[in-house]
């Protein structure tokens, strides 16, 4: 079984510029996540979609971040304009469906830095 | 609300002898928990998950961990360090729906040869 997808691993931008990231969920997965991870904190939910509409976005900067599930599959993740403190890792992760208390897969994530 | 604190942010341990890397949680109703490890530059891969069955849950690599909660904890142990344990380990609390999921601070395991 494929695992999760993501694209790009890594990415340097200076700020003020836009980065889009792309997730590929495993096959079948209704819920789809993006978390976003500085370095040496916990990762924090940005956003988590149910087939293609949004559960929870309640701690996505929506100024400048925004993200997409158009067809319940995979996902993109955008950030524009870019900030400093936008330097992390951006994990997406899959699960079955919305009631589901089991675990997440995960991608490898793409790290951002910005300079 | 759900939350987990990870009250070690580093544990360091020589090869073969026990590890202890402790999570409490808080959650105003029966949680299910997770333990996840990330090894440098990998995604996250569940280690474990206690979902109200047994107390006592053991999990990949020779890893358990207990919910007590009487102590509101979910200490995660494994009886001997190897060098390939080396990583970054998290405690996770689900939310109220299930299917939400709270990350802790993580805890980096040092292993000395």
């Amino acid at each position: 079984e494929a695992g999760v997808a993501q694209s790009p691993r890594y990415k340097i931008i200076e700020k003020r510029q836009s980065v889009a990231f792309w997730c590929n969920p495993i096959s079948g997965h209704a819920t789809l996540y993006w978390y976003q991870q500085i370095l040496g904190q916990g990762p924090k939910l940005l956003i988590q979609f149910q087939n293609n509409g949004v559960v929870d976005d309640s701690q996505l900067p929506k100024d400048r971040f925004s993200a997409e599930r158009l067809k319940g599959v995979d996902s993109t993740l955008k950030i524009q304009p870019a900030k400093l403190e936008d330097s992390a890792v951006y994990l997406c992760a899959s699960s079955p469906g919305l009631v589901y208390t089991g675990e997440l897969f995960f991608g490898e994530g793409s790290r951002l830095t910005v300079l | 609300a759900q939350s987990v604190t990870q009250l070690d942010s580093h544990v360091s341990v020589s090869e073969g002898t026990p590890v202890l890397l402790r999570c409490n949680y808080s959650s105003s109703y029966s949680p299910s928990l997770f333990w996840y490890v990330q090894h440098p530059n990998k995604g996250l891969q569940l280690l474990l998950k206690y979902t109200s069955a047994a107390t006592l849950v053991k999990g990949i690599n020779g890893f358990e961990a207990e919910f007590k909660k009487s102590e509101t904890s979910f200490h995660l142990t494994k009886p001997s360090a190897h060098m390939s344990d080396a990583a970054e380990y998290f405690c996770v609390v689900s939310g109220t729906t299930g299917n939400q999921f709270y990350f802790g601070t993580g805890t980096s395991l040092t292993v000395i040869p």
